[in-house]
This record gives C-alpha cells, sequence and structure tokens, in this order.
C-alpha cells in the first residue's frame, strides 16, 4: 500500500533498554511528524520534520528522545534508557509540503511497553 | 497555549439515535479545525475539517461547524450505526511550517445494535 508505514507494530522493552522506532512516510512527502498517545489520551506532539531538517522537537519530553530522517525520507525515533513512563502509543505522520492545508496521513503506530 | 477539550465519555447509544459529541477549543488567531476517528486496530483517519468561522465539514453522515463566537466545533450525526463505534479526537492546527496538530482526549463512542 501507499500509506505511512511504522513498524514494529508492538515493542516490549525492560525499563533501562533503548529502543528505535520506524516511520515509512508516504513517497515524496516533505513533512513528517511523531506523536506520542498514551493510553486514554489524544496524541500529543514530539517533533516536526521538513525534509532531512529536524525543525521542532520543543514536544521531546526529555534528552531521552532523539529523532532523526538523515536521507528525508524514513525517520528513527528513539529513546535511550527507557522508562515505565514511556509506554505509549508512537504515532508518525506525512503530509505532502509545508503547507498547513495539506492532510496529514497518519501510520498505525507503534505500541510501546516498557517493563 | 492551544488546548481542544472534548466532552468526557464513554458514550453509548443505541443504533439510529442522534449523537452530538461537544468540542471547545482555546487559541489565538484563527486554526482550522479537525474531527478524527479511530476505529478499533487502525490508525487515525480525517473524519471532516472547517479552515474559518461558520465553516461546515461533513463526511460520512457526520457534520461539525466552526463557531468562532462559542469557540466550539461540535460533531453530530443524525443515525448513527453500529460500524460508527470507534474513538472520535477533536483537533486544530494552524497554518505555517509546522503544522502540528493538538488533539483532545478523544472520546469512545459504542452504538448498540
Amino acid at each position: 500500500g501507499a500509506g505511512v508505514s511504522q513498524s514494529p507494530r508492538y515493542k516490549v522493552a525492560k525499563r533501562g533498554q533503548d529502543v528505535a522506532l520506524r516511520c515509512d512516510p508516504i513517497s515524496g512527502h516533505v513533512s513528517l511528524f511523531w506523536y506520542q498517545q498514551a493510553l486514554g489520551q489524544g496524541p500529543e506532539f514530539l517533533t516536526y520534520f521538513q525534509n532531512e531538517a529536524q525543525l521542532d522537537k520543543s514536544g521531546l519530553p526529555s534528552d531521552r528522545f532523539f529523532a532523526e530522517r538523515p536521507e528525508g525520507s524514513v525517520s528513527t525515533l528513539k529513546i535511550q534508557r527507557t522508562q515505565q513512563e514511556d509506554s505509549a502509543v508512537y504515532l508518525c505522520a506525512s503530509s505532502p509540503s509545508t503547507g498547513g492545508n495539506q492532510p496529514q496521513h497518519f501510520g498505525d503506530g507503534t505500541r510501546l511497553s516498557i517493563l | 497555549g492551544n488546548s481542544v477539550t472534548q466532552m468526557e465519555g464513554p458514550v453509548t447509544l443505541s443504533e439510529e439515535a442522534f449523537l452530538t459529541i461537544n468540542c471547545t477549543y482555546t487559541a489565538t488567531g484563527y486554526p482550522s479545525l479537525f474531527w478524527y476517528v479511530q476505529y478499533p486496530g487502525e490508525g487515525l483517519q480525517l473524519l471532516l475539517k472547517a479552515t474559518k468561522a461558520d465553516d461546515k465539514g461533513s463526511n460520512k453522515g457526520f457534520e461539525a461547524t466552526y463557531r468562532k463566537e462559542t469557540t466550539s466545533f461540535h460533531l453530530e450525526k443524525g443515525s448513527v450505526q453500529v460500524s460508527d463505534s470507534a474513538v472520535y479526537f477533536c483537533a486544530l492546527r494552524y497554518t505555517g511550517a509546522n503544522s502540528k496538530l493538538t488533539f483532545g482526549k478523544g472520546i469512545t463512542l459504542s452504538v448498540r445494535p
């Protein structure tokens, strides 16, 4: 399919481990967003890329969270030294351009559980 | 800062009942407003949107009107179906390079046959 693809779909890790979550946006989409959705809550913004440039990382909750998009397509969200409060669904969204009227297309998310 | 407030849930209705899900927002300027839906086991999907005051967004029998005077964007449907059972999120977004979405908490709708 041509939608946003995220992997893995589920990830279980022990507290203190590092994890990496992958997002494959729709081909050609310039903008890429990461959101964190805690149980029973709405998604909350983490970070934004325009092509390979990370233009906004104001939503990253701590310096344990790191995101990259080195070639302007695939993006990886990395969480170091995971804590139980990191348990959430991590959503990736992409849109064709930078305009605010462009729709954001969401992936199915990665459900991260920290034991 | 910007925020979106949704009514508390969950909501349970019988099939063919009338649906209203309340949403109010706090924001400066003129954001665009959205309703997203998340069906069981699926990702977030855009349901409808409105980009300026008094605009009405509509899709799949759902409607919502952008009311600037009351800062609201309530979702309505005249006759719900079992297949409408899902989680509904209200959201706002500004135009501009970083057009991130700000979501409400979401509300779970269950429709009984």
